[in-house]
């Protein structure tokens, strides 16, 4: 089945730097949605972006589908930025598969 | 908030009880899912359901029984439950094949 690798596993800031995280995946998708997970769980969806880019404030994406990469741009991190990101991949089916994720710590 | 609701939030159980977990939508979505996520690991989908039909079991144990009367409504049936299966239980749902929508999740915790 397709691999999905988010790279890096772990990443620590401090408030106001700037960060990006990457998706790799192994296979050509249908769809590429990028999450948030809080620390208490709740899984928020950021960017829903098969390909090209997106921005939403401080958060922008971008998919370059045909070298199977994505990428999410966090500028100016807050603390309330911490949690885990993940990028998720759907080919011909409905199924979303995750990556494993990258932790975010941005500490004052 | 999703629009996505999830009951309970946590729930701690000995393996020999039963217990369920609600999910509830109204947001018009056709399709909710099930998905497991352990410490460490990716989030696995356990089950798919589309128009109240389930089309996915991700060679899920018979230990976990999901059940969906409606399409805004999907239930997780446990019983004989192990230590192992302790986890973060998320329930989503969707409006079409590729954007879901995921609860707060039930923290799980078995004795």
């Amino acid at each position: 089945g397709i691999q999905v690798e988010q790279s890096p596993p772990d990443l620590i800031l401090q408030e106001g730097a700037n960060s990006t995280l990457r998706c790799n995946f192994s296979d050509s998708v249908n769809n590429l949605q990028w999450f948030h997970q809080n620390p208490w769980g709740q899984l928020i969806n950021l960017f829903y972006i098969p390909s090209g880019t997106k921005q939403n404030g401080r958060l922008s994406a971008t998919t370059v589908a045909t070298e199977r990469y994505s990428l999410l741009y966090i500028s100016s991190s807050q603390t309330t930025d911490s949690g885990v990101y993940f990028c998720a991949v759907v080919r011909s089916t409905d199924k979303l598969i995750f990556g494993t994720g990258t932790r975010l710590q941005v500490f004052p | 908030e999703t629009g996505v609701t999830q009951t309970p939030r946590h729930l701690v159980m000995g393996m020999t009880n039963k217990k369920s977990l609600k999910c509830e939508q109204h947001l018009g979505h056709n399709a909710m899912y099930w998905y497991k996520q352990s410490a460490k690991k990716p989030l696995e989908l356990m089950f798919v359901y589309n128009f109240k039909e389930q089309t996915e079991n991700n060679s899920v144990p018979s230990r976990f029984s999901p059940e969906c009367p409606n399409s805004s409504h999907l239930f997780l049936h446990l019983h004989t439950l192990q230590p192992e299966d302790s986890a973060l239980y998320l329930c989503a749902s969707s409006p079409s094949a590729d954007t879901q929508y995921f609860g707060p999740g039930t923290r799980l915790t078995v004795l």
